[in-house]
C-alpha cells in the first residue's frame, strides 16, 4: 500500500507565526496534494502538484504557499498563520489518471492560538 | 466548476437496517469518475469504491453504488448496517485530471 508520511503530527503556533508542514511519499506517485478538513466543509484542496517544481492552485489557496522539491517531498507553508487556519491537514498522493486512487497521510493537526 | 453534494450531514441507524447515503454531482464533463472514501475515527480517508461505466453497479466490502449519469448520482448503499460501519463517508468526483472534488461528508452512526 502507498505510504504517505506527514510531519509533524501536531503543531501549535501563535497568530502571525510561520509554519511548515512536511509530506513525503515513497511510491513514485506523480501527484501530491494538500487538503484541509473542517467539520461542515469536508475535505478542501489547498494546493497540488504533478511533479518536482510544479505547483497548482487548489480551491482554498489563500494564506498558503506550497513547494514540491522532489518527486517525494511536498511542503505546505503558512507564513502569517491565523486562527482560521486551525484545522486538520492531510497530504495525499496518487498516480495520474481520472480513475486512480488517492492515498492519504495520517494528518497534521494545526492549532493557531 | 465541479461540485459534489451530500445532502445528509448526519445519519443515525440501528444495526441491521439498510444504509443509503446520497451523493449528487455537477460537472460539465461527460465522463466523470465518482468515488466513495471512508474515514474511521482518528484515521485518514481511504478508498471504499469507485464508479465504472454508466448504470453499472460497483461493490466492495458489502457496500455498493451505481453511477447514474441521467440523474448525476452515485448513492452509497448497504443492505444491513454493522456497528463497524460507523464512520465519515465522502463522495468525490474526478473528471479531466487528477484533482478530486469532495462533498461535505456524511457521518454515519450505527447503534446497537
Amino acid at each position: 500500500e502507498a505510504a504517505v508520511t506527514q510531519s509533524p503530527r501536531n503543531k501549535v503556533t501563535v497568530t502571525g507565526g510561520n509554519v511548515t508542514l512536511s509530506c513525503r511519499q515513497t511510491n513514485s506517485h506523480n501527484y501530491m496534494y494538500w487538503y484541509r478538513q473542517d467539520t461542515g466543509h469536508g475535505l478542501r484542496l489547498i494546493h497540488y502538484s504533478y511533479g518536482a517544481g510544479n505547483l497548482q492552485i487548489g480551491d482554498v489557496p489563500d494564506g498558503y504557499k506550497a513547494t514540491r522539491t522532489t518527486q517525494e517531498d511536498f511542503f505546505l507553508l503558512l507564513e502569517l498563520a491565523s486562527p482560521s487556519q486551525t484545522s486538520l491537514y492531510f497530504c495525499a498522493s496518487s498516480d495520474a489518471g481520472v480513475d486512480t486512487e488517492v492515498f492519504f497521510g495520517k494528518g497534521t493537526r494545526l492549532t493557531v492560538v | 466548476g465541479d461540485s459534489v453534494t451530500q445532502t445528509e450531514g448526519l445519519v443515525t441507524l440501528t444495526e441491521g437496517l439498510p444504509v443509503m447515503l446520497n451523493c449528487t454531482y455537477q460537472t460539465i464533463y461527460s465522463n466523470p469518475f465518482l468515488f466513495w472514501y471512508v474515514q474511521h475515527l482518528n484515521e485518514s480517508p481511504r478508498l471504499l469504491l469507485k464508479s465504472f461505466t454508466d448504470n453499472k453497479r460497483t461493490e466492495h466490502q458489502g457496500f455498493h453504488a451505481t453511477l447514474h449519469k441521467s440523474s448525476s448520482s452515485f448513492h452509497l448503499q448497504k443492505s444491513s448496517a454493522q456497528l463497524s460501519d460507523s464512520a465519515l463517508y465522502y463522495c468525490a468526483l474526478n473528471n479531466a485530471g487528477a484533482k478530486l472534488t469532495f462533498g461535505g461528508g456524511t457521518r454515519l452512526t450505527v447503534r446497537p
